[in-house]
């Protein structure tokens, strides 16, 4: 059975620019999440879907926004991009939530 | 604000020895708590801990959930080299505000040298 993919694996950006992420969950998964790691930083929650829906958000500011297909699977967007958002971006999966939730191997977005 | 702090922040061993990692937490509507092992990307899950299952174990790993003193052990014996890696702990809330949310501490980072 497939983990949870995403892609692309690293994206360089400039400053100013709008970068796209993108994550399949595990089939049957509806839950979805993402989590920004910076550099010394833990993991921080970002955004959760569930059935098309955004159910929760951490505390980032409205340029970070997402959606979730029909499908489940889900784009994470971050607009006006500042050097301050190079990090490994983390989408994680789940049958349903607050169980167990699967991650993927990341995204490392650098902003230059 | 849910809370999670790990200690210690890193730990250095010799293959064979036996590790205890420990988690506390401060979270509003406690629901579960979850361990990863964090390599190179991906935080692989290792176990669950919830009310109804508080104990839980795989090989040489395993770990305790202590509810009264709001904490999490992460035991490993006898380590080998392939346990090398950082190893996160997380809260999961079961309503409010947090809802659907983990909450990670800030890691072990754990040396495992031959």
């Amino acid at each position: 059975e497939a983990g949870v993919t995403q892609s692309p694996t690293h994206l360089i950006k400039t400053r100013g620019q709008q970068a796209t992420l993108r994550c399949s969950p595990i089939s049957g998964h509806t839950s979805v999440y993402w989590y920004q790691q910076a550099l010394g930083l833990g993991l921080q929650f970002l955004l959760w879907y569930d059935e098309g829906e955004e159910r929760n958000r951490g505390n980032f500011p409205p340029r970070f926004s997402g959606r979730q297909f029909p499908n489940y699977s889900s784009e994470l967007n971050v607009n006006a991009l500042e050097l301050e958002d190079s990090a490994l971006y983390l989408c994680a999966s789940s049958l349903v939530v607050n169980t167990e939730a699967f991650f993927g191997q990341g995204t490392r977005l650098t902003v230059v | 604000e849910d809370k999670v702090v790990q200690s210690p922040l890193s730990l250095v061993v010799h293959e064979g020895d036996t590790v205890t990692l420990n988690c506390s937490y401060e979270v509003t509507n406690f629901r579960s708590l979850l361990w990863y092992k964090q390599e190179k990307k991906a935080p692989t899950f290792l176990f669950m801990l919830t009310s109804s299952g508080i104990e839980k174990k795989s090989g040489r790993l395993s770990s305790i959930l202590d509810k009264k003193e709001l904490s999490s052990i992460l035991n490993i014996t006898a380590t080998q080299t392939g346990d090398s890696a950082i190893y996160l702990c997380a809260v999961c809330n079961a309503g409010g505000t947090s809802y659907g949310k983990l909450t990670f501490g800030q890691g072990t980072i754990l040396t495992v040298h031959p």
